[in-house]
C-alpha cells in the first residue's frame, strides 16, 4: 500500500514570497491533516479535512495560510506572504476515519522542509 | 486545550537494556493515545496505539496506559542502536495533540 505522498521535499524562499505544498493521501483515507513542525517541537495541527470539507482550521493563520482539498483526495497548502517564522517542516497525514469503533490512526507523509530567508 | 508533557531527554541506555519513555497529559477525557518514532530529518512513524487501561505489547514495544493517573508510557525491550530517535507521544481522537518528544540514545 502506497503511503502519503508530498511534494516538494524542500523549498527555500525569500520572505514575502508565496509557496505551495501538495499532498496525496493513502488511497481510501477520507481524512487529511496538515501539520506544522518547528524544530524541537511536536507537530501542530493546522487544518483537518473530512473528504473535501474543513473539520478544524482553528490554528491556521488565515491571513496568510490557505488550504483546499478539491474532489476529496489531493490537497494543497499555500502560504502567502511567507514570514521568517514560517520556517518549519510541513507534514501531511491521513487516516481512514473509522467512526464505528472511534479510533483514528494517522499516517504521515515525508514532509516538506520550508526555509524562509 | 489538551497538554502533553514529555521529558525532552536525551535518555541514554546501553544496547540490550530496557528504555522507558513517559508521557503525562492534562485532558481526562482523552480516549486515544499514540506513540510515534521520528528519526532525525524524517517524518513521524506510528509505532503503537493504545485505547484501554493496561498494557499492549507489539514485539519489543509495550505501551502502558493509566487513565486515572493520566500517564502513558512506552517500554522498548532489548534496545538497539537503531532505536535511537525522538519518541513523540500524541493523544486525541480526530485532532492529535503532540508532546515535544523524548530523544532516546542507545549506545552499542
Amino acid at each position: 500500500e502506497a503511503g502519503v505522498a508530498q511534494s516538494p521535499r524542500y523549498k527555500i524562499i525569500e520572505k514575502r514570497q508565496s509557496v505551495a505544498f501538495w499532498c496525496n493521501p493513502i488511497s481510501g483515507h477520507a481524512t487529511l491533516y496538515w501539520y506544522q513542525q518547528i524544530l524541537g517541537q511536536g507537530p501542530k495541527l493546522l487544518i483537518q479535512f473530512q473528504n473535501n470539507g474543513v473539520v478544524d482550521d482553528s490554528q491556521l493563520p488565515k491571513d496568510r495560510f490557505s488550504a483546499e482539498r478539491l474532489k476529496g483526495v489531493d490537497s494543497t497548502l499555500k502560504i502567502q506572504p511567507a514570514k521568517l517564522e514560517d520556517s518549519a517542516v510541513y507534514l501531511c497525514a491521513s487516516s481512514y476515519n473509522r467512526i464505528a469503533g472511534g479510533h483514528n490512526e494517522q499516517f504521515f507523509g515525508p514532509g516538506t522542509r520550508l526555509t524562509v530567508l | 486545550q489538551k497538554e502533553v508533557e514529555q521529558n525532552s531527554g536525551p535518555l541514554s541506555v546501553p544496547e540490550g537494556a530496557i528504555a522507558s519513555l513517559n508521557c503525562t497529559y492534562s485532558d481526562r477525557g482523552s480516549q486515544s493515545f499514540f506513540w510515534y518514532r521520528q528519526y532525525s530529518g524524517k517524518s513521524p512513524e506510528l509505532i503503537m496505539s493504545i485505547y484501554s487501561n493496561g498494557d499492549k505489547e507489539d514485539g519489543r514495544f509495550t505501551a502502558q496506559l493509566n487513565k486515572a493517573s493520566q500517564y502513558v508510557s512506552l517500554l522498548i525491550r532489548d534496545s538497539q542502536p537503531s532505536d535511537s530517535a525522538t519518541y513523540l507521544c500524541a493523544l486525541g481522537f480526530q485532532k492529535l495533540v503532540f508532546g515535544t518528544g523524548t530523544r532516546l540514545l542507545v549506545s552499542p
